[in-house]
């Protein structure tokens, strides 16, 4: 079966160190992968996607993420953890088959502490 | 400014009771989505519709009802018939559907659902 994983319920970091929410996903073909984040009872807001290309994209508030196909993994990072990033982060894969639906990951909850 | 707007914000449905709720997108997309968010279960799809009068059933939806009578507007209703639908409801829309949409979703706010 298709699936993403988010192994990581939640993440705490300090303010101002190097945030990493993991990734890994198992699809067939080459999948479209997308990173989301929700702050409380709001809906998502998109981060950045991968489609081809560069292994390491860039999308809002600083935040990158990185391709890695060899271990099906794509990793949000940041250099410097704020504490407004805290919220929770999703990530996305399109599977590029029929029914072109977007599977979903759990979520990680991530926490900067001051 | 561009958007997808969910309403109510909050809803209380009583046993028996059917409810809807509404989203509406001025974006101009074809496709829209309706999502089920349960804490720690990440997204489900409920339904989704790729264009006017057309939708399919996701992964989720018994209970559930939706019309696409108009490109701006894709209602769900929580029919009597869902057992357990306390839950975070979430709308969303892409310019369209197909293999080469490589287009992030767009989300509205959600409504947040409860039973009485």
């Amino acid at each position: 079966a298709q699936s993403v994983a988010q192994p990581e319920d939640q993440v705490n970091v300090a303010e101002g160190n190097p945030l990493t929410v993991k990734c890994t996903y198992s699809v067939s073909g080459n999948p479209y992968l997308f990173w989301y984040v929700q702050y409380p009872n709001r809906g998502l807001q998109f981060l950045l996607k991968y489609i081809t290309g560069d292994n390491l994209v860039k999308g809002s508030y600083g935040f990158e993420a990185e391709f890695n196909k060899s271990q099906t993994s794509f990793h949000l990072k940041k250099p410097s953890a704020l504490v407004s990033d805290s919220a929770l982060y999703f990530c996305a894969v399109r599977v590029l088959d029929s029914n072109y639906q977007l599977i979903w990951g759990a979520g990680t909850k991530l926490i900067i502490k001051p | 400014d561009g958007g997808i707007t969910q309403s109510p914000k909050y809803l209380f449905r009583k046993e028996g009771q059917n409810v809807t709720l509404s989203c509406e997108q001025n974006l101009n997309h074809d496709a829209m989505y309706w999502y089920r968010q349960d804490p720690g279960q990440g997204l489900r799809l409920i339904y989704y519709s790729q264009i006017v009068n057309d939708f399919q059933k996701g992964d989720i939806a018994e209970g559930y009802s939706v019309s696409r009578e108009k490109k701006e507007s894709f209602p769900l209703t929580v029919t009597s018939a869902q057992k357990n639908p306390t839950a975070f409801y979430l709308c969303a829309s892409t310019y369209r559907w197909g293999q080469d949409n490589n287009q992030p979703q767009h989300f509205g706010d959600g409504t947040r659902l409860s039973i009485l």
